[in-house]
């Protein structure tokens, strides 16, 4: 059964860089056709897409984050990354990994990390 | 940006009561590219309907989906305790961002 964690810093300063890291178990990561997504959700409020990734390395932006993200793929550890520079309050939420239940799709996650709180603040 | 809207923010309802939420999307996003999940406090959400109204892998049928271009409906018929929650619809048609409504949560009357 696939699973996913996250694991990374809960509490980061205000300008400095949210990084987090989704281990996927149960599964190989570069198995063919699947967007390995990030979402995000501040406390009391709903539901932000982030961003994915494929095995390959391609990326696909929330426009309104792209100039601060980064996500990343690595195969050899079955791991993706998020990386978020220039925080701020705004970016507190809970953050969420996951993966779509069809290929080549940016939604549908029917595959979840448990969440990592990540909270911005000196 | 694909902005959706779901109708209405709260709804209150008996267990046994069929529930009626409503997703309305800024501009027409096909009928392959919508999803419903819900979500209870504390928890990741969790997926009832991709592609507007397949169930996912073990969603009851209480459960159903349908519309197609800019409304879609969930339909919960005869509301178990556990279906009180937050239910969000999300697109992901066309291009970035794949956008969530702002959910409906639907509490016991």
């Amino acid at each position: 059964q696939l699973q996913l964690q996250e694991s990374g810093p809960g509490l980061v300063k205000p300008s400095e860089t949210l990084s987090l890291t989704c281990t996927v178990s149960g599964g190989p990561i570069d198995s063919s056709s699947y967007y390995w997504g990030w979402i995000r959700q501040p406390p009391g409020k709903g539901l932000e897409w982030i961003g994915s990734v494929y095995y390959t390395g391609s990326t696909f932006y929330n426009p309104f984050l792209k100039s601060r993200l980064t996500i990343s793929v690595d195969t050899s550890k079955n791991q993706f990354s998020l990386k978020l520079s220039s925080v701020s309050a705004a970016d507190t939420a809970v953050y969420y990994c996951a993966r779509p239940l069809r290929g080549y799709s940016h939604g549908g996650y029917d595959s979840w990390g448990q969440g990592a709180l990540v909270i911005v603040s000196s | 940006e694909v902005v959706l809207t779901q109708s209405p923010g709260t709804l209150s309802l008996s267990p046994g009561e069929t529930a009626t939420l409503s997703c309305r999307a800024s501009q027409s996003i096909g009928n392959i590219y919508l999803a419903w999940y819900q979500q209870t406090p504390g928890r990741a959400p969790r997926l009832l309907i991709y592609g507007a109204s397949s169930r996912a892998t073990g969603i009851p049928d209480r459960f159903s989906g349908s519309g197609s271009g800019t409304d879609f409906t969930l339909t919960i018929s005869e509301l178990e305790p556990e279906d009180f929650a937050v239910y969000y619809c999300q697109q992901y048609g066309s291009s970035p961002p794949y956008t969530f409504g702002q959910g409906t949560k639907v509490d016991i009357k």
